[in-house]
């Protein structure tokens, strides 16, 4: 079993549509997750960052962290064509200079 | 702030040539850099944890003689692809910490390197 599960997909929605893309990890040692997107041959860009359980909001996206589940989730709402691009979760264990661990990545397309 | 620039973005070189990348923090102090790898549609891949001053560390795998990585100054880290071959050809991204609060990392914008 991977550390880190991610469903590649691709997902396809229409624009306007609420988006969730999921993560489980096998780790309960994870602490700090987060959420990058990644447009094709670029680096990844930061979207998102929680520690342990709860929520984050930040405009159209909200990060969840359930760490009972092992499951973290992001939700982009009204979903644009510009949001088409590959989401990464991303988690690490302590606050050190530690690496993170990385799901597979997300494609997703939203669809105008 | 928090900006990390990576070079170059992309080159292609031929088979048996050495290859530099270059990592840099613009406008913060980098103790620590990460190096990813990855295949086309695929996740990135830990190559090597950079420390600078001192050697990188390297993940299980990893070709350390091929891969050299130096971390010379707080600013700065090099991969060398030695001896390249298409094999090699791959999408390498460089990553940094910028201090303060906050738990996301920075990254590079990546170098597709292409051995012909």
């Amino acid at each position: 079993q991977k550390e880190v599960e991610q469903d590649p997909g691709p997902l396809s929605v229409p624009e306007g549509a609420i988006v969730s893309l999921n993560c489980t990890y096998s780790n309960s040692a994870f602490q700090y997750f987060m959420w990058y997107r990644q447009y094709s041959r670029k680096g990844p860009e930061l979207l998102m960052y929680t520690y342990s359980s709860g929520n984050k909001e930040d405009g159209r996206f909200t990060a969840q962290v359930d760490k009972s589940s092992k499951y973290i989730s992001l939700f982009i709402r009204d979903s644009q064509p510009s949001d088409s691009a590959t989401y990464l979760c991303a988690m690490r264990k302590t606050s050190g200079n530690t690496p993170l661990v990385f799901g597979k990545g997300t494609r997703l397309s939203v669809i105008a | 702030g928090a900006v990390v620039s990576q070079h170059p973005s992309w080159v292609i070189c031929k088979s048996g040539t050495s290859v530099k990348i270059e990592c840099r923090s613009l406008d913060f102090q980098a103790t620590t850099m990460f190096w990813y790898r990855q295949f086309p549609k695929q996740s990135l891949m830990l190559m090597a944890t950079s420390n600078e001053g001192s050697k990188a560390t390297y993940e299980q795998g990893v070709e350390k003689d091929k891969f050299l990585i130096n971390h010379a100054s707080l600013t700065l880290s090099t991969l060398t692809v030695t001896s390249a071959h298409p094999e090699d050809s791959s999408f390498y991204i460089c990553s940094a910490i910028p201090p303060g609060p906050g738990y996301g990392y920075t990254f590079g914008s990546g170098t597709r390197l292409t051995v012909v």
